[in-house]
């Protein structure tokens, strides 16, 4: 299968900073970009779908201002955590395909921490 | 509206049994795909299957089957003999046709296989 990759796995940070997520897809164009956020013991809630060079589609409830997304090429996109608070603690996990039909690849995840 | 509904929270299993994840879904769609992922502890999502919903052929590949019924809107995912290393989160998604449509997630079922 494909290989989607997301920087980094882990990161602690202070409440009020911003933190900044890539996914990239290694081994094949994508057309279409996925951020999920996952509790625990919970099911994936999509965020946002992204398509290259447009801006990103928000799913309801999840602040755009929040969460900046930019899918500047068919192999990068990154999530912004902006002024993060220990609420948006959580697991974020993007995920890629590379075409309508496709099948989505998931990247590893990042265990976000805020203090 | 497009569900899928994973019933069983949690299943306990010893090593070498066989067990059945069960996967109902709904959808308004008459072309539409179904996929099941792996969520091991490490928490990357581990593409497992896709099957269109003019396929009704059921899978096996290894120790795992898929049977397909659209008759009673199911997707059901068997483990023979399983293994200590089957235990994970395991979901069942469904995606509408369209080159817009998003994955919809059960809430998984997680898999705990003893020795």
């Amino acid at each position: 299968g494909a290989v989607v990759s997301q920087h980094p796995s882990r990161v602690i940070c202070k409440s009020g900073t911003s933190v900044k997520i890539e996914c990239r897809s290694l081994d094949f164009q994508a057309t279409t970009m996925f951020w999920y956020r996952q509790f625990p013991k919970q099911s994936l809630m999509l965020m946002a779908t992204s398509n290259e060079g447009s801006k990103a589609t928000y799913e309801q409830g999840v602040e755009k201002d929040k969460f900046l997304i930019n899918h500047a090429s068919l192999t990068l996109s990154t999530l912004t955590v902006t002024s993060a608070h220990p609420e948006d603690s959580s697991f974020y996990i993007c995920s890629a395909r590379s075409g309508g039909i496709e099948t989505q690849y998931f990247g590893p995840g990042t265990r976000l921490l805020v203090l | 509206a497009q569900k899928v509904t994973q019933a069983q929270t949690e299943i306990s299993v010893v090593e070498k049994e066989d067990v059945t994840l069960d996967c109902v879904y709904e959808t308004r769609d008459t072309t539409y795909y179904l996929f099941w992922y792996k969520q091991p502890p490490s928490g990357e999502l581990v593409f497992l299957i896709r099957r269109n919903s003019f396929d009704e052929q059921n899978e096996i590949s290894g120790r795992y089957s898929w049977n397909f019924q659209k008759s009673t809107s199911s997707f059901n995912f068997t483990i023979t003999a399983s293994q200590v290393v089957d235990s994970a989160v395991y979901f069942c998604a469904l995606r509408g046709g369209g080159s817009q449509g998003n994955l919809i997630f059960g809430k998984g079922t997680k898999l705990s296989v003893k020795p």
